[in-house]
């Protein structure tokens, strides 16, 4: 079964552009969570979305927004690029979100690396 | 806001054990979880522990819950260079969101 799979890899942006980050959650699965790692911050939760709905958010202003299509794959957008923004963005899937009986493993892919000049 | 602390850096000797400590403050928390991350890589999830467990073990892996103290921990038995890595402590809060702590660098000296 293939991973979950991040594109692009690497990117290179200027600040004020808008950047958009592709993610295909493993086959079957129907989470698929946004998370932002830094060296100083850690790894930050950023959104959740189950079935095209957004069903978790993380303290992160306006500027970051994600969607979901019907095949489970997962986008997100980051408008007016700060400094700041540059990160490690990954992405992990998930079967199904489930409180209770489920651990609900996470998978994660390999991630984006954004560089804002 | 719920939080996960972690010390930034360990090392130790390979052959020895490692026992990376993670605390949290959602007292709701459901499970909790130890990720690895290798160099230029995605986190992969080591084990976890449901709540009302007090301890898990997985090979060269014990993980130790003191849900009173709020505490938990990852062992690792018979370190080696292959251990070497970041590793994550994570709680899933009552709102099903995975909190990550800021990760504890394990360096293993020959």
């Amino acid at each position: 079964k293939a991973g979950v799979t991040q594109t692009p890899r690497y990117l290179i942006k200027t600040r004020g552009q808008q950047v958009t980050l592709s993610c295909s959650p493993i086959s079957g699965h129907r989470s698929v969570s946004w998370y932002q790692q830094t060296p100083g911050q850690g790894l930050q939760f950023l959104f959740e979305y189950f079935s095209e709905t957004q069903r978790n958010k993380g303290n992160f202003p306006g500027r970051f927004s994600g969607r979901q299509f019907s095949n489970s794959r997962s986008e997100m957008n980051v408008s007016t690029l700060e400094l700041g923004d540059s990160a490690l963005y990954l992405c992990a899937s998930s079967l199904n979100v489930a409180g209770g009986s489920s651990y609900n493993e996470q998978f994660f892919g390999p991630g984006t690396r954004l560089t804002v000049l | 806001g719920e939080d996960v602390e972690q010390s930034l850096f360990l090392s130790v000797r390979e052959g020895d054990s490692s026992v990376i400590n993670c605390t949290y403050t959602d007292s709701s928390s459901t499970y909790l979880y130890w990720y690895k991350q290798e160099p230029g890589a995605g986190l992969q999830l080591l084990t976890y522990i449901f709540s009302n467990m007090d301890m898990k073990q997985d090979q060269r892996l014990t993980v130790l819950l003191n849900k009173k103290d709020k505490h938990l921990s990852l062992r690792i038995a018979d370190t080696q260079t292959g251990d070497s890595a970041i590793y994550f402590c994570a709680e899933r809060d009552r709102d099903d969101k995975i909190i990550f702590g800021k990760g504890t660098r394990l360096h293993i000296l020959p």
